[in-house]
């Protein structure tokens, strides 16, 4: 079945350092990738996708890259910010499955 | 603007007792998933509706049940409420078939059952 492994542990940064939160998937067809944000005491929101093999998601300077070959979609940011602070999940959709699998997500802590 | 709610966002019962959690989208959104979310778990599907009068079991349904009489609502009910089941529960919607669309979160109920 379709899985997402995430590193162990929470993440703790100082501000305008770089961030990365690696990612690895297993699935059986052509999955959809995500990563979720979520800020303390809220739901999930989407903070990027990529679809298919070689697209690179971005957003508020975060970007992931879909790579078929390491079944990877790892995070990165170049400068990270305290309102940074949040848990991100990595997770993915088989196509014409709707059912998001998710990684057990991070903590990313950014201290001033 | 459209938006998915829950509601409560807390709440406290005893074990065996029968609970509803709510979940309302105004999206109009086919489909539409309860997730439960434990510490060293991230999140796990409990059950899915792709529309109306459509339910699905995901992972780990045993002990919860939905119905979906429109396309707003899917409340989710736990039977006999147990220790295990307290956990924070998250609604969300999507509206295509296809596995890349957006699923959208509501902002969580916090269930402990003593």
């Amino acid at each position: 079945g379709n899985s997402v492994t995430q590193m162990e542990g929470p993440v703790t940064l100082s501000e305008e350092a770089f961030l990365t939160i690696n990612c690895t998937y297993t699935a059986t067809g052509y999955p959809s990738l995500f990563w979720y944000v979520q800020y303390p005491g809220e739901g999930l929101q989407l903070l990027l996708k990529a679809t298919k093999a070689d697209d690179k998601g971005s957003n508020k300077g975060f970007e992931a890259t879909y790579r078929k070959e390491t079944t990877s979609f790892h995070l990165e940011k170049g400068s990270v910010q305290v309102s940074d602070s949040a848990v991100y999940f990595c997770a993915l959709t088989d196509y014409g499955n709707n059912r998001l699998a998710f990684g057990k997500g991070n903590q990313v802590v950014v201290i001033p | 603007d459209a938006e998915i709610t829950q509601s409560p966002r807390h709440k406290i019962t005893e074990t065996g007792r029968q609970v509803t959690l709510a979940c309302h989208q105004t999206w109009n959104h086919n489909n539409m998933f309860w997730y439960r979310q434990d510490l060293g778990h991230g999140l796990r599907l409990i059950h899915y509706s792709y529309g109306v009068q459509d339910t699905n079991k995901g992972e780990v349904s045993d002990g919860y049940s939905v119905s979906r009489s429109n396309t707003e609502d899917l409340p989710l009910t736990l039977e006999s409420a147990a220790s295990s089941q307290t956990s924070v529960y998250f609604c969300a919607s999507s509206q295509g078939d296809r596995g890349a669309d957006t699923q959208y979160f509501g902002p969580g109920t916090r269930l402990t059952v003593l």
